[in-house]
């Protein structure tokens, strides 16, 4: 059963800086990745989604997708105080198939 | 706004009550989902439609959740009888092809 692993669970970066969150998954054969921020008071919101090697960048975020290292990140560029909340690295067995495998989430301050 | 729609937004309940939630997907998705989202275990698939056919029905959730979809717009969790344990935020969310998975804003139910 595939399992999905985030770190740090908890992150403060200052503002401008680099954030970078990590994710490892179990399952080598998933192709359908996906991160979603979410803040306390709204639903889950999907920054970027990845479905084979390298890099995708959505505006400011950039995920990063290395299958044979079961690990997939997110960077944020230039983070503001708005991007705090917790983000969330979803995992799909491929890309037909939205029965996604969440993360625990991590936990982004971004402090001006 | 033409999101997944979630109501009520927060719900008490006593132990042993029977609680339903209830979730308007985006129109025109043809995949639902129910999430349970707690610290310790994250995000958990409850149940999954596909054109309102139960794909899943999230396995040790079986005994006391209930979830259905009578219609393509509207999808209902019921809950009975609750338990403390069951205090979480249940998000729904729906989906069409590749165009990506929306979540609606959950519910937070607290047993007591």
């Amino acid at each position: 059963q595939q399992k999905v692993q985030q770190s740090p669970e908890s992150l403060t970066v200052s503002e401008g800086a680099m954030a970078s969150l990590n994710c490892t998954f179990s399952d080598g054969t998933s192709n359908n990745f996906r991160w979603y921020r979410q803040h306390s008071a709204k639903g889950l919101e999907v920054l970027v989604s990845i479905f084979s090697d390298g890099e995708k960048e959505e505006g400011r975020f950039t995920a990063h997708l290395n299958r044979a290292n079961l690990h997939v990140s997110l960077h944020i560029r230039e983070p503001q105080p708005s991007d705090s909340a917790v983000y969330l690295c979803a995992v799909s067995p491929n890309t037909g198939n939205y029965k996604y495998v969440f993360g625990a989430g991590t936990r982004l301050k971004v402090i001006a | 706004d033409a999101g997944v729609t979630q109501t009520p937004r927060h719900e008490v309940a006593e132990k042993g009550q029977t609680i339903i939630l209830k979730c308007e997907p985006v129109s025109g998705h043809n995949d639902l989902f129910w999430y349970r989202q707690t610290k310790i275990q994250g995000l958990e698939l409850l149940s999954y439609f596909r054109s309102k056919s139960l794909m899943e029905d999230g396995g040790a959730f079986k005994d006391r959740f209930k979830a259905e979809m009578l219609n393509s717009s509207f999808s209902t969790l019921k809950i009975q009888p609750t338990e403390p344990k069951d205090s979480a935020v249940y998000l729904c969310a729906s989906s069409f092809d590749r165009a990506g998975v929306f979540f609606g804003k959950g519910t937070r139910l607290t047993v007591v």
